[in-house]
């Protein structure tokens, strides 16, 4: 079974803080994503990734950036943490050609405060 | 990428057929059809994936008819387990870019 790894299920950081948000996957996919969900919003896509130090911004980049040195491993990170960005954190994982069968990690709720 | 829409909520009973629909008027020709459950507190999980006709799983059937322009998940006889969101997905599979809607979510009652 594929599995994709986030760090954290449960972080707190101040306002203001750096935050890094650790993502792995375990079956060698190229692509891999960052999802913020919050209530009535639905998934927003934060940023993806298509191979190795190769990234895309989605629909709300402002406030995130990400780093992926290694393939099995996605980073997110949240320059100056404000109380707008709690909320679930969802990584997400594709094969290249399979892209639209994405697997999905737990999530980390990030409150910050 | 396709906009889809899909109504925001249903209800159903335990042992009933749910058909969930959605639209996709601007669905490209190399698209395909993707739908995800999402329970409480979890990442969503890929269900099924079409890309014309008819597409059926342990899980579920995916109807499309021939335009394209809409498709119906359907799930058979559901139960409690069975309430979650419904997510309906366009996109080309090779491109890796996924956009989510605001999805359906679906309540089995008793």
């Amino acid at each position: 079974d594929v599995k994709v790894t986030q760090s954290s299920r449960y972080l707190v950081k101040r306002t203001g803080e750096k935050v890094f948000l650790e993502c792995v996957q375990d079956m060698d996919h190229e692509n891999m994503f960052w999802y913020r969900q919050d209530p009535g919003l639905g998934l927003r896509l934060i940023y993806f990734s298509y191979d190795v130090k190769m990234k895309e911004k989605g629909d709300i980049p402002e406030g995130y950036s990400v780093s992926r040195e290694k393939k099995e491993r996605f980073s997110l990170i949240l320059e100056s943490a404000s109380t707008n960005q709690t909320s679930m954190y969802l990584c997400a994982s594709s094969l290249k050609g399979r892209g639209t069968e994405a697997f999905f990690g737990q999530g980390t709720r990030l409150t910050v405060v | 990428l396709a906009k889809t829409t899909q109504p925001i909520s249903m209800d159903s009973y335990e042992g009933q057929e749910v058909n969930i629909t959605c639209s996709h008027n601007n669905i490209a020709t190399n698209d395909y059809i993707t739908w995800y459950q999402q329970f409480p507190s979890q990442g969503p999980r890929f269900i099924i994936q079409g890309y014309k006709t008819k597409v059926t799983n342990e899980v579920a059937s995916l109807f499309i008819p021939a335009d394209r322009k809409s498709s119906t998940l359907s799930l058979p006889r559901v139960s409690l387990s069975d309430t979650a969101v419904y997510y309906c997905l366009v996109g080309v599979s090779n491109t890796g870019k996924l956009i989510f809607g605001q999805g359906t979510t679906l309540q089995v009652k008793p």
